[in-house]
């Protein structure tokens, strides 16, 4: 099975911090994601990298920037924090296109105070 | 561009009823690929099926069953005798064979479901 591991649970940080979601898989996958969920929003991509170094914009990119140093590890990055990034984020990996699923890990519960 | 629609927003059913969670999709593509997620309350998105375009067979594990009918563009999900742990947001995915990337997986919004007792 493919297990996709997040660093926290649950993180709580200050406004103005510079804060960092770390995110391993262990299958190998090429193409790697995060996510943000809020209520009533759904799910909504931020970024995703396809390759090591890689890295592409999703639909909300701003504050936010990654990290893809080595295959297994996809790393997000808020570098100031601010309270309007409370919220429930999740990391997935892929192995593939196409026909492939999205794999999540547990997700991390951040809030900004 | 692909899109998915999932128009229920929140489904509440006693338990041991059926239910049944409607998704509805939109492509340009021939070939795609449909999936369902299950996401408890602890929050893990959690893979359940995945069908491809080309196969319109409908499936059943267990108390889940799936109806794929490309006439309609819609891939339903059937929760049979639903039960307490049934309970979570269900999101429906369409996937596309381009060469976008990550861009081609679309998720729909969620249907939440609560199965009381």
């Amino acid at each position: 099975d493919v297990k996709v591991t997040q660093s926290s649970r649950y993180l709580v940080k200050r406004t103005g911090e510079k804060v960092f979601l770390e995110c391993v898989q262990d299958m190998d996958h090429e193409n790697m994601f995060w996510y943000r969920q809020d209520p009533g929003l759904g799910l909504r991509l931020i970024y995703f990298s396809y390759d090591v170094k890689m890295k592409e914009k999703g639909d909300i990119p701003e504050g936010y920037s990654v990290s893809r140093e080595k295959k297994e590890r996809f790393s997000l990055i808020l570098e100031s924090a601010s309270t309007n990034q409370t919220s429930m984020y999740l990391c997935a990996s892929r192995g593939g296109q196409g026909a492939q699923p999205q794999h999540f890990g547990d997700g991390t519960r951040l809030s900004i105070l | 561009a692909q899109k998915v629609t999932q128009a229920q927003t929140e489904i509440s059913v006693v338990e041991k009823e059926d239910v049944t969670l409607d998704c509805v999709y939109e492509t340009r593509d021939t070939t795609y690929y449909l999936f369902w997620y299950k996401q408890p309350p602890s929050g893990e998105l959690v893979f359940l099926i995945r069908r491809n375009s080309f196969d319109e067979q409908n499936e059943i594990s267990g108390r889940y069953s799936w109806n794929f009918q490309k006439s309609t563009s819609s891939f339903n999900f059937t929760i049979t005798a639903s039960q307490v742990v049934d309970s979570a947001v269900y999101f429906c995915a369409l996937s596309e064979p381009s060469y976008n990337y990550g861009q081609n997986f679309v998720f729909g919004p969620g249907t939440r479901l609560s199965v009381l007792p």
